[in-house]
């Protein structure tokens, strides 16, 4: 059975600082999704990696694909308030299904 | 990126009866959609995947015959909660897949009383 460890599952901090989520597994994936969920409503894709190694950056936010693509981070820089929501990664295997790491709930206090 | 939508947004139906969710990609056609249900506060379990014109796979714990599933189109895939009880009640979301990418509906509220 393939995992996909996200941690932390709960981040509490101040507007402004900074913060890494991982998503970690010992399954090699041919890409890897992130998405944030406001509640009550479906999970919009943020980024896809693809490439090991691979870094996308969305303003204040960057993506890091692992170099073996079996892991893989978000960092946010100077953190706000808008940026609180729950936060998901998805691995996608050989085949068509998304392993999902189990979300960090962010929580940015102003 | 790709919209899915999903309908109804919110529904709420007494214990016994069957409730029909909608899921469609508006402007890509998806020959794999799929339906999750979400606790509160934890991630997507997946349900079942539905091809266009064949039967859904299910996970495993689901009932195919509870929850049935019907891929029509390349942008249409209905799920259908029979013979509701109030622990299928939860948030039900689909998802259309394009290329690497799923596109996820805003989710379905169920309420069954």
């Amino acid at each position: 059975t393939q995992l996909l460890e996200q941690s932390p599952q709960f981040l509490s901090i101040q507007e402004g600082e900074n913060l890494t989520v991982y998503c970690n597994s010992s399954s090699v994936f041919s890409s890897l999704q992130w998405y944030r969920q406001e509640p009550g409503e479906g999970p919009v894709l943020l980024v896809t990696v693809v490439t090991g190694g691979e870094v996308k950056k969305l303003k204040r936010l960057t993506f890091q694909f692992g170099d073996a693509r079996k892991d893989s981070s978000l960092h946010i820089t100077a953190a706000q308030p808008g940026d609180t929501g729950l936060y998901l990664c998805a691995g996608a295997p050989s085949n068509y299904q998304l392993i999902w790491g189990a979300g960090t709930k962010l929580i940015i206090k102003p | 990126g790709a919209v899915v939508s999903q309908h109804p947004s919110r529904v709420i139906c007494k214990s016994g009866t069957s409730v029909k969710i909608e899921c469609r990609s508006l402007d890509f056609q998806a020959t794999t959609m799929f339906w999750y249900r979400q606790f509160p506060k934890q991630s997507l379990m997946l349900m079942a995947t539905s091809n266009e014109g064949s039967k859904a796979t299910y996970e495993q714990g689901v009932e195919k015959d509870k929850f049935l599933i019907n891929h029509a189109s390349l942008t249409l895939s209905t799920l259908t909660v029979t013979s509701a009880h109030p622990e299928d009640s939860s948030f039900y979301i689909c998802s259309a897949k394009t290329g690497y990418e799923q596109y996820f509906g805003p989710g379905t509220r169920l309420t069954v009383t």
